[in-house]
């Protein structure tokens, strides 16, 4: 009864590949996120989905591309992988809180990316 | 200025101490404030909600000083298991995007 899930939980792959990378949450939150936390440590968020509008966040590269079947599921795809991808990934799911803020934030237990 | 900052440290104490960390925000109308504890390896997990009136919750303290824009926590009694990284989640005024600090690292020992 994982809370958020992501899979796989280790990816080593060549530079140049495409390649994915997916979560699930069962908490019945309205919003996911993708973080990516580099080797110093900085958790930077990537997208974000609620309710069918995505936020993206615009240091992030177009190769990187969020899909969201539905409101448990927010799949990362990645096209011509880099070196400088390298990192951890993690998914998080939230509710929104009315008129603006974030309510906790429950992490999957991340995704380690190497890229060769 | 940045949205969220935090000291990086390391904060090295020995076991039993007191050790208080600050983290400031940028944006005055931001409304959620959150500390998130980092095992080496881990995902972040919640410590716990800041509000305005500050709460606590057994060895932790969390203050709000909106005048200051900062917020802070307080750990007393350090235990070697409180040895992990501090994250400081501010969200986006406004809006529900929330800003990770670079976190604090602390180091408890014996």
């Amino acid at each position: 009864d994982t809370a958020v899930s992501q899979t796989p939980k280790y990816l080593v792959t060549q530079m140049g590949n495409d390649k994915s990378i997916k979560c699930e949450q069962n908490l019945g939150h309205d919003t996911m996120y993708w973080y990516k936390q580099d080797s110093k440590k900085f958790l930077k968020i990537m997208f974000s989905y609620n309710n069918k509008e995505l936020i993206i966040n615009e240091t992030v590269p177009n190769r990187f591309s969020p899909k969201s079947p539905d409101k448990a599921h927010l799949n990362l795809h990645i096209n011509s992988l880099e070196l400088g991808d390298s990192a951890v990934y993690f998914c998080a799911s939230s509710n929104t809180l009315a008129p603006g803020g974030t309510d906790t934030q429950y992490f999957g237990p991340g995704t380690r990316l190497t890229v060769l | 200025r940045k949205e969220v900052e935090q000291d990086p440290g390391p904060f090295n104490v020995p076991e039993g101490a007191t050790v208080a960390f600050n983290c400031t925000y940028s944006n005055s109308a931001s409304q959620s404030f959150f500390w998130y504890r980092q095992d080496c390896r881990k995902e972040p997990k919640l410590l716990m909600s800041v509000y305005s009136s500050g709460n606590e919750d057994g060895r932790f303290t969390a203050q709000l000083n909106r005048a200051s824009q900062y917020i802070s926590l307080l750990i007393r009694d350090s235990k070697l298991s409180d040895s992990a990284t501090y994250l400081c989640v501010v969200n986006k005024g406004g809006s529900y995007i929330p800003t990770f600090g670079r976190g604090t690292s602390l180091i408890v020992h014996p």
